[in-house]
């Protein structure tokens, strides 16, 4: 089992669709937790991290659920903007314990 | 401005030859480090730094060689020994390791 899977992708949807993906990671001891987002051919950049209460910021809301060891991320609204492909990073639960661990991204096409 | 800055973007090699990839940062981060990422692939770690004069192996750094003699430098050396070189290389620095990372707009090298 990798140490961090994504939801396969790729998802498809429509403009103004709630889309919404999950990362589960196997080390339960795992402290911090983020959202990435890579455009073709590009770096990644970074979303938003991810908070044991939560986060949103406008369209885009992160949660974490420890007990059943995932994260996930709800984008509303979606705009053709948010075609990307969406990385989780899972890291260690300190920092002498080694290092991120990406997961390999799920795709995402808005259609008009 | 701070950020991260990598050159060369694109990078062309001979068979057999060492080439190296340079990575700066002006962000006064402890952490660097290397990934690579091909053709619709994941991102996977070759070298990271938690601080100056030290340097840990990721997943994959055979083939690869770094130094990190300054905090604001971190240099990746493909070597001959690394068979199938062809990829984009990213580099990145955070504050420290298990923090938010920023990467640099990435290195395509091709061998030809």
């Amino acid at each position: 089992r990798k140490e961090v899977e994504q939801d396969p992708g790729p998802f498809n949807v429509p403009e103004g669709a709630t889309v919404a993906f999950n990362c589960t990671y196997s080390n339960s001891a795992s402290q911090s937790f983020f959202w990435y987002r890579q455009d073709c051919r590009k770096e990644p950049k970074l979303l938003m991290s991810v908070y044991s209460s939560g986060n949103e910021d406008g369209r885009f809301t992160a949660q974490l659920n420890r007990a059943s060891q995932y994260i996930s991320l709800l984008i509303r609204d979606s705009k053709l903007s948010d075609s990307a492909t969406y990385l989780c990073v899972v890291n260690p639960p300190n920092t002498n314990a080694g290092k991120s661990t990406f997961g390999d991204g799920t795709t995402l096409t808005v259609k008009p | 401005d701070g950020g991260i800055t990598q050159s060369p973007k694109y990078l062309f090699r001979k068979e057999g030859q060492n080439v190296t990839l340079s990575c700066e940062q002006n962000l006064n981060h402890d952490a660097m480090y290397w990934y690579r990422q091909d053709p619709g692939q994941g991102l996977r770690l070759i070298y990271y730094s938690q601080i100056v004069n030290d340097f840990q192996k990721g997943d994959i750094a055979e083939g690869y060689s770094v130094s990190r003699e300054k905090k604001e430098s971190f240099p990746l050396t493909v070597t001959s020994a690394q068979k199938n070189p062809t990829a984009f290389y990213l580099c990145a620095s955070s504050i420290r390791v298990g923090t938010e990372a920023f990467f640099g707009q990435g290195t395509r090298l091709t061998v030809v």
